[in-house]
């Protein structure tokens, strides 16, 4: 079935320094992607998406782009801030009607002064 | 800009009752969801709904879940006989088309004792 795999955090990093968070996806066809991001005592928030093939997403800084031979929409952010902390899932949706996101386990990410 | 409200923010409720929970989608969305996240878990799909009928539920969707929409705005999560592996984030989402992104609420904390 469709599926979605991240990298395990936590992830632990100083201001100021480069974030990449890995994800990788199994489908069947061609989904649409996203990078939710869950903020502390918080919901989901839709932080980007890219809807094809190359497609790039970008949002706040960050930055993921669609790669469809290595099944892949990482999440890159220059320069991170202690505000960036927070839960970050990828997800997938596959572009049917009704059908469900999709959903990774999340990365925890705490960014420190 | 739009956005997915829902209420209460948390509620406390003793094993064997119901609760509702209530959600109001963007306005001009047609489709909606339901998915609940166990703390510390991975965000789950519960059910979507279209057209005043449930186009898709998980195995999770049982016979003590049941969504309703009862007017023009809100639509609704009703656990019939919670059980404590119910205490749950319960996230509602909608989107304008089957297709399009789904936007999700802040929310509600549910915690069955």
């Amino acid at each position: 079935g469709n599926s979605v795999t991240q990298m395990e955090g936590p992830v632990t990093l100083s201001e100021e320094a480069f974030l990449t968070i890995n994800c990788t996806y199994t489908a069947t066809g061609y989904p649409s992607l996203f990078w939710y991001v869950q903020y502390p005592g918080e919901g989901l928030q839709l932080l980007l998406k890219a809807t094809k093939a190359d497609d790039k997403g970008s949002n706040k800084g960050f930055e993921a782009t669609y790669r469809k031979e290595t099944t892949s929409f990482h999440l890159e952010k220059g320069s991170v801030q202690v505000s960036d902390s927070a839960v970050y899932f990828c997800a997938l949706r596959m572009k049917t009607s009704y059908d469900k996101v999709i959903f990774g386990p999340g990365t925890s990410l705490s960014v420190i002064p | 800009e739009p956005e997915v409200t829902q209420t209460p923010s948390h509620q406390v409720t003793q094993m064997g009752q119901e609760v509702i929970l209530r959600c109001v989608p963007i306005s001009n969305h047609l489709y909606f969801y339901w998915y609940r996240q166990i703390l510390g878990q991975k965000v789950e799909f519960l059910v979507s709904f279209y057209n005043n009928e449930i186009s898709e539920k998980s195995e999770i969707f049982d016979d003590q879940f049941s969504v309703e929409r009862p007017d023009g705005s809100n639509f609704t999560l009703k656990i019939r006989s919670t059980k404590l592996e119910d205490s749950a984030m319960y996230f509602c989402a909608s989107s304008r088309t089957g297709e399009e992104t789904q936007y999700f609420g802040p929310g509600t904390r549910l915690l069955v004792l």
